[in-house]
């Protein structure tokens, strides 16, 4: 079983539904993030918590908005997104840094 | 300069063969550097770290030039469980910069 899960795995919605991904970590981990990839691209960091605290905002529209209840979980909740926002979003987490990371499967979003 | 770059690939190699990947990096300051690989339609895991001294771990060597700025992957005796993409990271600004990642085909 994977230290970090993702659901849900896949995800097609239209440009004005409201859908949430989900993302808990079983490793005892301090940071989490979440990461886009787009075809032919890099991963983008998108956000990085540490303890519950966002500590970066890496210049994300706000039709997405993230969520950190506690240390384990973290949310990426989505509204009103545009075709060009399917991607294959990642979650990790991290202890004391980005050293290594462990990623989810993902959750792969198409957007119509 | 781009932050970092890789050749996308693919490179097909035969098993048994050996391989190297290159990457380049534009920021000095980093300190970190890592190689993880990626199978299709999987999520990235770390591979290995690179020190600075180079370092192996079996078939993988991986080595760091500070002065070129690049970070090398050297793959012995190619399986066919290698064919995956390889992803340079290294720290910046306090975060990990991904490559876009080199395709690597092991065929029969």
């Amino acid at each position: 079983e994977t230290g970090v899960t993702q659901t849900p795995r896949h995800l097609v919605m239209g440009m004005t539904n409201k859908k949430s991904l989900k993302c808990e970590q079983h490793l005892g981990h301090n940071a989490m993030y979440w990461y886009k990839q787009s075809a032919k691209k890099p991963l983008e960091l998108m956000f990085v918590y540490n303890f519950k605290e966002q500590t970066e905002n890496n210049s994300v529209p706000s039709r997405f908005s993230p969520e950190c209840p506690n240390s384990s979980h973290l949310f990426l909740h989505l509204h009103t997104l545009q075709p060009e926002d399917s991607a294959l979003y990642l979650c990790a987490s991290s202890q004391d840094g980005p050293g290594e990371l462990f990623f989810g499967e993902g959750s792969r979003l198409t957007v119509l | 300069r781009k932050e970092v770059e890789q050749d996308p690939g693919p490179f097909n190699v035969p098993e048994g063969a050996t391989v190297a990947f290159n990457c380049t990096y534009s920021n000095s300051a980093s300190q970190s550097f890592f190689w993880y690989r990626q199978d299709c339609r999987k999520e990235p895991k770390l591979l290995m770290s690179v020190y600075s001294s180079g370092n192996e771990d079996g078939r993988f060597t991986a080595q760091l030039n500070r002065a070129s700025q690049y970070i090398s992957l050297l793959i012995r005796d190619s399986k066919l469980s290698d064919s995956a993409t390889y992803l340079c990271v290294f720290t910046g600004f306090q975060k990990l910069v991904f490559g876009t990642g080199t395709r690597l085909l092991v065929s029969p």
